[in-house]
């Protein structure tokens, strides 16, 4: 079965800095790999996805992730944080080919300092 | 893309009672997933519900607490029954038309 680590339940930065939040998975299978965010009180939005090609991907409000798959993870990156940036943020690994059902990760949530 | 229409947004609930949760979707798709999150918890898959057949539930997930109707394309239903204190948490469904999933506000379940 697939599973996915988030490093740090919670990661702290002052506004500006840059934002790294750390999931690694497992997968007996090439994945199709998720950053979704939530904001409090809402669903999930989705950040980026990889699912083949260029490793490197970028998604909305700034953020981006690498693929590595000698390293089996999928880093989400933002050079400067933004006091909206405050959020809870889940690695996601979808368990079969074709996008189905996915699993998430334990998320990670971002606290941004003026 | 995908809009999806969560009812109730939000509902606290005597204990042994049931709570139906709507899904509405505003496009036909295959498959609709129901998630549970716990609080300070990520999300759990509960059920995957297809038009036509029966709901397939994950692991620790039955049908008699769980039950799901789906009765056509863009919609469905999760029950949660005879309700404890444990159930309290979010119920999301999502979507997954082509390349990505979509979530609902999802219910934010409260068990008193």
């Amino acid at each position: 079965a697939q599973s996915v680590t988030q490093l740090g339940s919670h990661v702290s930065v002052s506004e500006g800095a840059l934002v790294l939040l750390r999931c690694n998975y497992s997968s007996s299978v090439p994945p199709y790999l998720f950053w979704y965010v939530q904001y409090p009180n809402q669903g999930l939005q989705l950040l980026l996805k990889y699912t083949t090609g260029a490793t490197l991907v970028k998604g909305i409000n700034g953020f981006e992730a690498e693929f590595k798959k000698s390293e089996t993870s999928f880093h989400l990156t933002k050079p400067s944080a933004h006091m909206s940036d405050a959020a809870e943020y889940f690695c996601a690994v979808s368990e079969e080919r074709g996008f189905q059902k996915l699993v998430f990760g334990t998320g990670t949530r971002l606290l941004v300092s003026p | 893309s995908a809009v999806i229409s969560q009812k109730p947004s939000r509902d606290i609930c005597q204990r042994g009672t049931s709570l139906t949760i709507q899904c509405q979707v505003d496009s036909q798709v295959t498959m609709m997933f129901w998630y549970r999150q716990q609080p300070g918890q990520s999300l759990t898959l509960i059920a995957t519900a297809n038009q036509g057949s029966e709901a397939t539930y994950e692991s620790g997930f039955v049908i008699d607490k769980f039950p799901i109707s789906r009765p056509n394309l863009t919609f469905s239903t999760l029950t949660v029954s005879n309700m404890s204190p444990e159930d309290s948490s979010i119920y999301l469904c999502s979507v997954l038309p082509i390349t990505e999933a979509f979530f609902g506000q999802g219910t934010r379940l409260t068990v008193v």
